[in-house]
């Protein structure tokens, strides 16, 4: 079993439609949670990070997270075209060395 | 602007062929890392360094070798190209606090 897994897609929704991503994670010492966009051959760009449970909002973003199910969430309101990007979860050990473990990543579309 | 660059953007290279992939950045952060994205297979992490003069393995770390000699550079060479290490190569960096990393464009290599 992966650390982490996440739905590759492609997901296709039309625009103003509420998108709702996922990952899941197998290991309950992982403390800080991140969200990456990353657009077609670029390199990737933090978008949301969170280290509680909970949800914390910016802007059309919401990211949630839920320790107890292992499970995190981006949901992006009002989705544009532009959003049109594959997003990648990433997570993190409280070591001090900071190093990531990432989702494969999900391929969005949304169509005007 | 500041950030990360990644030298070459894309190469082909000969199996057998050593190749050096450049990273240089200049927000002083002490922490970088080489990962390579393949499909399927998500962000992977070859090498890293905490700080300058220290470097470690990731996860993929056979086949090639890291520096750190200065802050600002991280170099990622490849002694003698397989066919397998066809993918694209991200350099990033990260602070102290390990807030996120920064990503560079990326270097997409093929070895044929």
């Amino acid at each position: 079993q992966k650390e982490v897994e996440q739905d590759p897609g492609p997901l296709s929704v039309p625009e103003g439609a509420i998108v709702s991503l996922n990952c899941t994670y197998s290991n309950s010492a992982f403390q800080y949670f991140m969200w990456y966009r990353q657009y077609s051959r670029k390199g990737p760009e933090l978008l949301m990070y969170t280290y509680s449970s909970g949800n914390k909002e910016d802007g059309r973003f919401t990211a949630q997270v839920d320790k107890s199910s292992k499970y995190i969430s981006l949901f992006i309101r009002d989705s544009q075209p532009s959003d049109s990007a594959t997003y990648l979860c990433a997570m993190i050990f409280p070591s001090g060395t900071y190093k990531y473990i990432f989702g494969t990543g999900t391929r969005l579309k949304v169509l005007a | 602007i500041a950030g990360i660059t990644q030298a070459p953007t894309s190469q082909i290279l000969a199996a057998g062929r050593r190749m050096t992939l450049r990273c240089t950045q200049d927000m002083r952060h002490n922490a970088m890392y080489w990962y390579r994205q393949d499909l399927g297979l998500g962000l992977r992490l070859i090498h890293y360094s905490n700080t300058a003069g220290t470097t470690g393995k990731g996860e993929v770390p056979d086949g090639y070798s890291v520096s750190r000699a200065n802050t600002d550079d991280f170099p990622l060479t490849l002694a003698s190209a397989v066919p397998s290490q066809t993918s694209v190569y991200f350099c990033a960096s990260s602070d102290a606090t390990g807030d996120g990393y920064t990503f560079g464009s990326g270097t997409r290599l093929t070895v044929v």
